[in-house]
Protein backbone atom coordinates (compact mmCIF):
# COMPACT_ATOMS: atom_id res chain seq x y z
CA UNK A 1 0.00 0.00 0.00
CA UNK A 2 1.28 3.28 -0.86
CA UNK A 3 2.31 5.90 1.85
CA UNK A 4 1.40 9.10 2.53
CA UNK A 5 2.51 11.50 -0.82
CA UNK A 6 2.73 15.18 -0.49
CA UNK A 7 3.59 17.81 -3.52
CA UNK A 8 5.61 19.66 -3.97
CA UNK A 9 8.44 18.40 -1.92
CA UNK A 10 10.30 22.22 -2.07
CA UNK A 11 8.69 25.35 -2.65
CA UNK A 12 10.10 28.63 -2.42
CA UNK A 13 8.10 31.50 -2.37
CA UNK A 14 8.18 35.34 -1.68
CA UNK A 15 6.65 37.33 1.73
CA UNK A 16 3.53 38.36 1.37
CA UNK A 17 2.78 35.57 -1.42
CA UNK A 18 0.32 32.77 -0.60
CA UNK A 19 1.13 29.24 -1.07
CA UNK A 20 -0.78 25.82 -1.61
CA UNK A 21 0.46 22.36 -0.60
CA UNK A 22 -1.23 19.15 -1.16
CA UNK A 23 -1.80 15.86 1.02
CA UNK A 24 -2.40 12.32 -0.40
CA UNK A 25 -3.17 10.15 2.93
CA UNK A 26 -2.95 6.31 2.39
CA UNK A 27 -5.52 4.84 0.78
CA UNK A 28 -8.63 3.73 3.20
CA UNK A 29 -7.41 6.12 5.80
CA UNK A 30 -9.98 9.33 5.87
CA UNK A 31 -8.39 11.57 8.55
CA UNK A 32 -5.60 14.16 7.45
CA UNK A 33 -3.40 16.30 10.18
CA UNK A 34 -1.01 18.84 9.12
CA UNK A 35 2.38 20.08 11.15
CA UNK A 36 4.69 22.50 10.85
CA UNK A 37 8.18 21.69 12.08
CA UNK A 38 10.91 24.42 12.60
CA UNK A 39 13.90 24.93 14.41
CA UNK A 40 12.22 27.44 16.96
CA UNK A 41 9.50 25.86 17.55
CA UNK A 42 9.83 22.50 17.01
CA UNK A 43 6.80 20.07 15.90
CA UNK A 44 3.22 21.96 15.92
CA UNK A 45 0.15 20.67 15.43
CA UNK A 46 -2.28 22.62 12.62
CA UNK A 47 -5.49 20.84 12.04
CA UNK A 48 -7.05 17.65 11.16
CA UNK A 49 -9.53 17.07 8.72
CA UNK A 50 -11.94 14.32 8.53
CA UNK A 51 -14.95 13.35 6.03
CA UNK A 52 -14.32 17.15 4.58
CA UNK A 53 -14.80 18.48 8.16
CA UNK A 54 -12.29 20.19 10.03
CA UNK A 55 -12.17 18.29 13.16
CA UNK A 56 -9.36 19.64 15.33
CA UNK A 57 -7.50 23.01 15.15
CA UNK A 58 -4.13 24.18 16.57
CA UNK A 59 -3.29 27.90 17.67
CA UNK A 60 -2.49 28.84 14.59
CA UNK A 61 -3.30 32.28 12.86
CA UNK A 62 -6.38 32.64 10.24
CA UNK A 63 -3.44 32.60 7.48
CA UNK A 64 -3.18 29.14 7.86
CA UNK A 65 -6.54 26.97 6.53
CA UNK A 66 -7.08 24.19 5.10
CA UNK A 67 -9.55 21.72 3.02
CA UNK A 68 -10.40 18.18 2.87
CA UNK A 69 -11.99 16.54 -0.43
CA UNK A 70 -14.48 13.78 -1.06
CA UNK A 71 -11.26 11.89 -1.91
CA UNK A 72 -10.12 12.24 1.73
CA UNK A 73 -6.92 13.88 -0.34
CA UNK A 74 -6.45 17.48 1.67
CA UNK A 75 -4.87 20.69 1.22
CA UNK A 76 -3.49 23.59 3.51
CA UNK A 77 -3.20 26.89 2.13
CA UNK A 78 -0.91 29.59 3.58
CA UNK A 79 -1.99 33.17 2.80
CA UNK A 80 0.40 36.41 3.20
CA UNK A 81 3.38 34.43 4.15
CA UNK A 82 6.01 35.65 6.36
CA UNK A 83 9.54 34.86 7.08
CA UNK A 84 8.51 32.75 9.68
CA UNK A 85 6.94 30.61 7.76
CA UNK A 86 9.61 28.54 6.44
CA UNK A 87 9.30 25.46 7.80
CA UNK A 88 9.02 21.70 6.93
CA UNK A 89 5.09 20.89 6.39
CA UNK A 90 4.40 17.31 7.43
CA UNK A 91 0.92 15.82 6.42
CA UNK A 92 -0.32 12.64 8.62
CA UNK A 93 -3.08 10.45 7.83
CA UNK A 94 -5.09 7.83 10.31
CA UNK A 95 -6.57 4.88 9.29
CA UNK A 96 -11.15 3.90 10.46
CA UNK A 97 -11.38 1.93 13.38
CA UNK A 98 -9.45 0.75 16.20
CA UNK A 99 -6.12 2.45 15.89
CA UNK A 100 -7.68 5.36 14.34
CA UNK A 101 -4.86 7.80 17.02
CA UNK A 102 -1.85 6.42 15.04
CA UNK A 103 -0.81 8.53 12.80
CA UNK A 104 1.42 7.69 9.50
CA UNK A 105 3.29 10.76 7.68
CA UNK A 106 4.36 12.18 4.69
CA UNK A 107 7.67 13.04 3.26
CA UNK A 108 6.61 16.68 4.25
CA UNK A 109 7.09 19.86 1.63
CA UNK A 110 9.73 22.11 3.18
CA UNK A 111 8.86 26.04 2.44
CA UNK A 112 11.38 28.51 2.48
CA UNK A 113 10.08 32.37 2.76
CA UNK A 114 12.59 35.11 1.06
CA UNK B 1 -2.21 21.54 28.02
CA UNK B 2 -0.70 18.75 27.71
CA UNK B 3 2.74 19.01 27.54
CA UNK B 4 5.93 16.54 26.02
CA UNK B 5 8.99 16.87 27.76
CA UNK B 6 12.35 15.15 26.66
CA UNK B 7 15.41 15.99 28.96
CA UNK B 8 18.07 14.58 26.93
CA UNK B 9 18.42 16.45 23.32
CA UNK B 10 21.27 13.94 22.43
CA UNK B 11 22.54 10.34 23.44
CA UNK B 12 24.78 8.17 22.01
CA UNK B 13 25.22 4.34 22.06
CA UNK B 14 27.54 1.69 20.44
CA UNK B 15 26.68 -0.09 18.26
CA UNK B 16 24.78 -3.93 19.43
CA UNK B 17 24.45 -2.38 22.88
CA UNK B 18 21.37 -0.93 24.57
CA UNK B 19 20.14 2.60 24.77
CA UNK B 20 17.19 4.21 26.91
CA UNK B 21 15.37 7.68 25.88
CA UNK B 22 13.17 9.26 28.54
CA UNK B 23 9.71 11.52 27.89
CA UNK B 24 7.82 12.69 30.83
CA UNK B 25 4.71 14.18 29.74
CA UNK B 26 1.72 16.40 31.50
CA UNK B 27 -2.14 16.04 31.30
CA UNK B 28 -5.35 15.62 33.15
CA UNK B 29 -6.79 13.29 30.94
CA UNK B 30 -7.26 9.50 31.58
CA UNK B 31 -7.55 7.89 28.00
CA UNK B 32 -4.50 9.10 25.75
CA UNK B 33 -2.23 7.72 23.54
CA UNK B 34 1.59 7.45 23.47
CA UNK B 35 4.00 7.33 20.78
CA UNK B 36 7.65 7.91 19.49
CA UNK B 37 8.85 8.49 16.27
CA UNK B 38 11.62 8.57 14.77
CA UNK B 39 13.13 11.27 12.15
CA UNK B 40 16.46 10.14 9.95
CA UNK B 41 17.96 13.20 7.79
CA UNK B 42 15.81 12.10 5.20
CA UNK B 43 12.92 14.01 7.64
CA UNK B 44 10.58 10.96 7.01
CA UNK B 45 8.58 10.79 10.42
CA UNK B 46 9.08 6.53 11.06
CA UNK B 47 6.57 5.53 13.94
CA UNK B 48 8.53 3.04 15.94
CA UNK B 49 5.96 2.12 18.75
CA UNK B 50 2.85 2.83 20.68
CA UNK B 51 0.98 2.66 23.57
CA UNK B 52 -2.80 2.53 24.89
CA UNK B 53 -2.51 4.54 28.67
CA UNK B 54 -5.18 2.01 29.36
CA UNK B 55 -3.14 -0.85 28.91
CA UNK B 56 -0.60 -1.76 31.68
CA UNK B 57 1.36 -3.86 29.72
CA UNK B 58 4.49 -2.53 27.97
CA UNK B 59 4.28 -2.45 24.63
CA UNK B 60 6.79 -4.30 22.20
CA UNK B 61 8.18 -4.06 18.76
CA UNK B 62 11.08 -6.12 17.66
CA UNK B 63 14.35 -4.57 18.91
CA UNK B 64 11.95 -1.50 20.46
CA UNK B 65 10.02 -1.96 23.80
CA UNK B 66 8.58 0.95 26.59
CA UNK B 67 8.51 1.42 29.85
CA UNK B 68 4.88 2.76 30.51
CA UNK B 69 4.52 4.30 34.14
CA UNK B 70 1.58 5.74 33.85
CA UNK B 71 1.39 7.59 37.49
CA UNK B 72 4.66 9.07 37.04
CA UNK B 73 3.77 10.26 33.31
CA UNK B 74 6.40 8.99 32.01
CA UNK B 75 7.22 6.79 29.40
CA UNK B 76 11.01 5.96 28.35
CA UNK B 77 12.09 4.03 24.87
CA UNK B 78 14.51 0.75 25.27
CA UNK B 79 16.28 0.06 22.27
CA UNK B 80 17.88 -2.96 21.97
CA UNK B 81 21.10 -4.00 19.77
CA UNK B 82 21.43 -0.82 18.58
CA UNK B 83 22.37 -0.72 14.39
CA UNK B 84 23.66 1.68 12.57
CA UNK B 85 20.24 2.29 11.36
CA UNK B 86 18.35 3.52 14.22
CA UNK B 87 20.67 6.93 14.16
CA UNK B 88 18.29 9.58 14.09
CA UNK B 89 16.24 12.13 16.21
CA UNK B 90 13.63 10.42 18.29
CA UNK B 91 10.21 12.20 19.15
CA UNK B 92 7.62 11.42 22.28
CA UNK B 93 4.59 12.19 21.40
CA UNK B 94 0.95 12.28 23.12
CA UNK B 95 -2.62 12.02 21.61
CA UNK B 96 -5.70 12.03 23.39
CA UNK B 97 -9.47 12.47 22.27
CA UNK B 98 -10.03 15.78 20.50
CA UNK B 99 -6.64 16.60 19.79
CA UNK B 100 -3.09 16.54 17.64
CA UNK B 101 -0.25 15.27 18.68
CA UNK B 102 1.84 17.28 20.93
CA UNK B 103 5.82 16.49 20.53
CA UNK B 104 8.52 16.62 22.55
CA UNK B 105 11.52 18.78 22.08
CA UNK B 106 13.50 15.32 20.48
CA UNK B 107 16.46 13.28 21.34
CA UNK B 108 19.34 12.75 18.57
CA UNK B 109 20.77 9.52 18.55
CA UNK B 110 24.01 8.86 17.29
CA UNK B 111 25.50 5.17 16.81
CA UNK B 112 28.95 4.33 16.90
CA UNK B 113 30.54 1.47 15.18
Amino acid sequence: KAGVTQTPRYLIKTRGQQVTLSCSPISGHRSVSWYQQTPGQGLQFLFEYFSETQRNKGNFPGRFSGRQFSNSRSEMNVSTLELGDSALYLCASSPPGVSTDTQYFGPGTRLTVL
Amino acid sequence: AQTVTQSQPEMSVQEAETVTLSCTYDTSESDYYLFWYKQPPSRQMILVIRQEAYKQQNATENRFSVNFQKAAKSFSLKISDSQLGDAAMYFCAYRSAGSGLTFGEGTQLTVNP
